[in-house]
């Protein structure tokens, strides 16, 4: 399975700042996806990567508050724009492939707390 | 809204035991998934089942899938204080493109030495 890094691993905001994660794979990959983890809660995802072109999201999530960027094969980010305490959560990002394979593989995670 | 409901919500055994997790879902799928997390780090995938598949082993793992009862269960076999985590299914609903997923609930699973 792919090696999958994210920075930063944790991080303390400022409300209404911004935070851009990274997510790095160490092969190419056919598929990307970020999801939030709100605390104690389960998983939702928030949007999947394109390669090239605009991210498709969830309902609930909107590209101006989470803008995401996908230049390459092996590379994502997320950015958190204007940040509140409610978007305290950890933030994944999940790869696929190459290839249609179904599984995904995850990233450690960013833990994300703003005050 | 989660596709997926799990239970227990939280299960606690001693080491040696067995452990069984269930989950729910409610529309059709192509696969299921489970995961394991450690103490809210990333998931680690264990075992994916497809929806013309009914049982799969992978270690001191077992998996079964009933698509007429849209359930699933997750056996992990004489348990370990390592095998504390929370235990997630997730689904690829058929009708969806790609390869979204879809959380349960979790289940948190400790195991006492």
């Amino acid at each position: 399975s792919a090696v999958i890094s994210q920075k930063p691993s944790r991080d303390i905001c400022q409300r209404g700042t911004s935070l851009t994660i990274q997510c790095q794979v160490d092969s190419q990959v056919t598929m990307m996806f970020w999801y939030r983890q709100q605390p104690g809660q389960s998983l939702t995802l928030i949007a999947t990567a394109n390669q090239g072109s605009e991210a498709t999201y969830e309902s609930g999530f909107v590209i101006d508050k989470f803008p995401i960027s996908r230049p390459n094969l092996t590379f994502s980010t997320l950015t958190v724009s204007n940040m509140s305490p409610e978007d305290s959560s950890i933030y994944l990002c999940s790869v696929e492939g190459p290839g249609r394979t179904d599984t995904q593989y995850f990233g450690p995670g960013t833990r994300l707390t703003v005050l | 809204s989660q596709q997926g409901e799990e239970d227990p919500q939280a299960l606690s055994i001693q080491e040696g035991e067995n452990a069984t997790m269930n989950c729910s879902y409610k529309t059709s799928i192509n696969n299921l998934q489970w995961y394991r997390q450690n103490s809210g780090r990333g998931l680690v995938h264990l075992i994916l089942i497809r929806s013309n598949e009914r049982e799969k082993h992978s270690g001191r793992l077992r998996v079964t899938l009933d698509t007429s009862k849209k359930s699933s269960s997750l056996l992990i076999t004489a348990s370990r204080a390592a095998d504390t985590a929370s235990y997630f299914c997730a689904t690829t609903p058929e009708e969806t493109s790609g390869s979204r997923l879809t959380f349960g609930e979790g289940t948190q699973l400790t195991v006492n030495p």
